[in-house]
């Protein structure tokens, strides 16, 4: 099993559609998630942390089951800026000398069509 | 507010040339890391390094090496170019506070032909 894993997609939905990502970790002593965004041929950036409790920032809602070792990302009335690929990312248990190791998922390549 | 740093953003190399990607951030972190992502596939973490003087290797360093003489550098060495190498290397660097927020680079395409 992969340490972290997404649907691949694509995602194509329509303009005002809701879309759920969803991405699934083998560790289970993850200590930390997130949700970065990297659109073609630029570089990742970060979208949104993921607490047990879930967040939301505007139309994005990020929740975490750790009993599952699921992560989830919630798109809602999507917008054609929102297209991009969607990267899970998992900081999986201390290495080295007090280090941290992101691990990436492959991303989920999401577009919005007019 | 430059952030991370990455030169050369294009580079075609021959093979069994060698050349130094670089890296450079200007938000004090400590931790600064090396990722190569090939298309279709997500980041693969090569070598990273938790301070100053400090490196280790990733999940593929093979071929690789790297150096962090200072908190702001952290240049990555291709020894040997193989066309195995022809991908997109993207430098990041984060806090060391938890959780570790990374921030990326523009990245640098790399052919080896």
């Amino acid at each position: 099993r992969k340490e972290v894993e997404q649907d691949p997609g694509p995602f194509n939905v329509p303009e005002g559609a809701t879309v759920a990502f969803n991405c699934t970790y083998s560790n289970s002593a993850s200590q930390s998630f997130f949700w970065y965004r990297q659109d073609c041929r630029k570089e990742p950036k970060l979208l949104m942390s993921v607490y047990s409790s879930g967040n939301e920032d505007g139309r994005f809602t990020a929740q975490l089951n750790r009993a599952s070792q699921y992560i989830s990302l919630l798109i809602r009335d999507s917008k054609l800026s929102d297209s991009a690929t969607y990267l899970c990312v998992v900081i999986l248990a201390y290495s080295g000398a007090g280090s941290y190791q992101l691990t990436f998922g492959k991303g989920t390549k999401l577009s919005v069509i007019p | 507010n430059a952030g991370v740093t990455q030169t050369p953003k294009f580079r075609i190399l021959k093979i069994g040339q060698s050349m130094t990607l670089q890296c450079t951030q200007d938000m004090n972190h400590n931790y600064m890391y090396w990722y190569r992502q090939d298309p279709g596939m997500g980041l693969k973490l090569i070598y990273y390094s938790v301070g100053a003087g400090i490196t280790d290797k990733g999940e593929v360093p093979n071929g690789y090496n790297v150096s962090r003489s200072t908190t702001e550098d952290f240049p990555l060495r291709l020894e040997l170019a193989a066309p195995s190498q022809t991908s997109v290397y993207f430098c990041a660097s984060s806090y060391s506070a938890s959780p570790p927020k990374a921030f990326f680079g523009q990245g640098t395409r790399l052919t080896v032909v």
